[in-house]
């Protein structure tokens, strides 16, 4: 069974340039999440998906943060404009069920470098 | 707000040592409680789990048991090899919140 894939996994940009991630998740896992992990951290939500309808935005930055999940099958996280802050490993997971009955599957990750 | 801490790293053993990561957790309601793995170059993966209180997870060795009453999670195995380096998180999830709550992780080190 193929696993979360991510892409790219290396990206180096100037702050307030722009930047997008890309995720493809395990065939039929209906919720999909992105993690921010900066490093020395845990990983912190972002965003949540039930198919393609969002569940949980709580703590995306919308003023330069955006994602979607077209079809309710892969993707996408966007930054911009980009501040020195957002260097971290942006983390894609997805289940068939919520994680409080199931087990997330992550990606390998999207290191972002911001100078 | 619901949360988890864990004991600071890095940790640094001799292999075949006994290992203990402490976990503690805060929550409103009834947490589900995970112990996650990050080998190096690799994603983050499911250790164990455990779904309710006295419950004990265990896998590859590990175990942790659900403590209600000391809201703890603690993550132990009795003799620790150099394939168990890695970066260790607790989490929790709550039900109807269906969301990973990640403790800021530990790093373990385990010398030949």
């Amino acid at each position: 069974e193929a696993g979360v894939a991510q892409s790219p996994r290396y990206k180096i940009i100037e702050k307030r340039q722009s930047v997008a991630f890309w995720c493809n998740p395990i065939s039929g896992h209906a919720t999909l999440y992105w993690y921010q992990q900066i490093l020395g951290q845990g990983p912190k939500l972002l965003i949540q998906f039930q198919n393609n309808g969002v569940v949980d935005d709580s703590q995306l930055p919308k003023d330069r943060f955006s994602a979607e999940r077209l079809k309710g099958v892969d993707s996408t996280l966007k930054i911009q404009p980009a501040k020195l802050e957002d260097s971290a490993v942006y983390l894609c997971a997805s289940n068939l069920r919520g994680p409080h009955t199931g087990e997330l599957f992550f990606g390998e990750g999207s290191r972002l470098t911001v100078l | 707000g619901d949360s988890v801490t864990q004991m600071e790293g890095p940790v640094t053993l001799s292999e075949e040592a006994f290992l203990t990561i402490n976990c503690t957790y805060t929550a409103t309601g009834y947490p589900s409680l995970f112990w996650y793995v990050q080998y190096p170059g690799e994603g983050l993966q499911l250790l164990l789990k455990a779904t309710k209180a006295d419950d004990k997870g265990s896998n590859k060795g590990f175990e942790a048991t659900y403590r209600k009453e000391t809201t703890s999670f603690h993550l132990e195995k009795g003799s620790v090899q150099v394939s168990d380096s890695a970066v260790y998180f607790c989490a929790l999830s709550l039900q109807g919140a269906q969301k990973l709550v990640f403790g800021q992780g530990t790093r373990l080190t385990i010398n030949p």
